[in-house]
């Protein structure tokens, strides 16, 4: 049973347009949430993260949101920049080992 | 500079001969992880260490063998590799809090013949 789902495997968007990465998680007892970013022959790098205490956490051009209801983060990247093509996980935990979704593959086009 | 290494990045060998992947992290983390990546499939956790001599199973632990007999290293063995091992992996660490950074190493890309 997947726990983390990332339903697009990939994603395209125009650079400078608004880019929006999804996550769907089926367990409610997941506290902390996490996005990984992975360039081809790399290790995944982290890149932002929130408690589940919190709906929404911002880091310069990256934003994740919370909503707990419906069991799902989003990550939002604006401005879109070239150099944010990669690989994007999502993670998530609760005080168990980190459970990671499949990841998306998200192209800037400039 | 903090970070996490391991060794060989590239391999290829072949069936059922013994083969060994280091990992050693120089940040003191308590945690340590490896994780498998797969076109589709995404990060698999193999095996983990919440410390030293504390090892367990993650999802997909047949086939591989651990072991954390000090606390910056964390080498992942495949006693008989088979063809369904190939793959990239990866080997990451972190504190021992629950919602620290986990920092991945480079990856180590593993053809099995």
């Amino acid at each position: 049973d997947q726990q983390v789902k990332q339903n697009s495997p990939s994603l395209s968007v125009q650079e400078g347009r608004i880019s929006i990465l999804n996550c769907d998680y089926t367990n409610s007892m997941f506290d902390y949430f996490l996005w990984y970013k992975k360039y081809p022959a790399e290790g995944p790098t982290f890149l932002i993260s929130i408690s589940s205490i919190k709906d929404k956490n911002e880091d310069g051009r990256f934003t994740v949101f919370l909503n707990k209801s419906a069991k799902h983060l989003s990550l939002h990247i604006v401005p879109s920049q070239p150099g944010d093509s990669a690989v994007y996980f999502c993670a998530a935990s609760f005080y168990t080992p980190l459970v990671f979704g499949k990841g998306t593959r998200l192209s800037v086009i400039a | 500079e903090a970070q996490v290494t391991q060794n060989p990045r590239y391999l290829i060998t072949v069936t059922g001969k013994k083969l060994t992947v280091t990992c050693s992290q120089n940040m003191n983390h308590e945690y340590m992880s490896w994780y498998r990546q797969d076109p589709g499939l995404g990060l698999r956790q193999i095996y983990y260490s919440m410390n030293v001599e504390v090892t367990d199973k993650g999802d997909v632990p047949e086939g591989y063998k651990v072991s954390r007999k000090e606390k910056r290293n964390f080498p992942l063995i495949l006693e008989s590799p088979s063809p369904n091992q190939t793959s990239l992996y990866f080997c990451a660490s972190r504190t021992g809090q629950n919602t620290g950074e986990l920092f991945f190493g480079e990856g180590s890309r593993l053809t099995v013949l």
